[in-house]
């Protein structure tokens, strides 16, 4: 069955840095496109991030275009989102996502808790 | 852009039907057929439960299911069960730009 199995979450400080990893397994990871969805604590989702099949091609949200990269490792099976300049707004879950495709997300991590406090 | 728009609540008996609307734009619900819906009950992920617009993930019953007219989508679900009391948002592909919107997401109370 397929899993996805978040990481690296934790608290760090305004201005800090943090990179979240995802572990891929029960379907060919290589051949599907990735997301990062997050929700913030008693709010919606926000779509963060997605990166094609091959890592070729990066597509985030325009309001955090800059701080936050998106990357993959497809031998390892594992997807990864850094994090940079956080700030007290980025406070939220951050779900691994893996596209239908076409933009339809079927199955999501547990999730990992990222809290940006001083 | 803004997020797409949803009724905050919506609430029905065990048995009866609810419509959750989702509401956007030309350049999302209304410009492509991806829009999908999900289900969110507390402390868990979402769970995709329709897919381009009326389509059926495996594993989902038949009383899920959406529709779409113009700039709003919908979501129905017939015969409530207690089980389906969850929060539902809708998402919708906008453009090689913003890519995704999401709704606000919806309460489902079966009362």
């Amino acid at each position: 069955q397929v899993q996805l199995v978040e990481s690296g979450g934790g608290v760090v400080q305004p201005g800090g840095s943090l990179r979240l990893s995802c572990v891929a397994s029960g379907f060919t990871f290589i051949t599907c496109g990735m997301h990062w969805v997050r929700q913030a604590p008693g709010k919606g989702l926000e779509w963060v991030a997605f990166i094609q099949y091959d890592g070729i091609k990066q597509y985030f949200a325009d309001s955090l275009k800059g701080r936050f990269t998106i990357s993959r490792d497809n031998s390892k099976n594992t997807l990864y989102l850094q994090m940079n300049s956080l700030r007290v707004d980025d406070t939220a879950v951050y779900y691994c996502v893996k596209d239908l495709p076409d933009w339809n997300f079927d199955y999501w991590g547990q999730g990992t808790l990222v809290t940006v406090s001083s | 852009q803004s997020a797409l728009t949803q009724p905050r609540s919506v609430s029905g008996s065990p048995g009866q039907s609810v419509t959750i609307s989702c509401t956007g734009t030309s350049s999302d619900v209304g410009g492509y057929n991806y829009v999908s819906w999900y289900q969110q009950r507390p402390g868990k992920a979402p769970k995709l439960i329709i897919y381009d617009v009326n389509k059926r993930p495996s594993g989902v019953p038949d009383r899920f299911s959406g529709s779409k007219s113009g700039n709003t989508a919908s979501l129905t679900i017939s015969g409530l069960q207690a089980e389906d009391e969850a929060d539902y948002y809708c998402c919708s592909y906008a453009g090689s730009y913003t890519f995704v919107l999401f709704g606000g997401g919806t309460k489902l109370t079966v009362l």
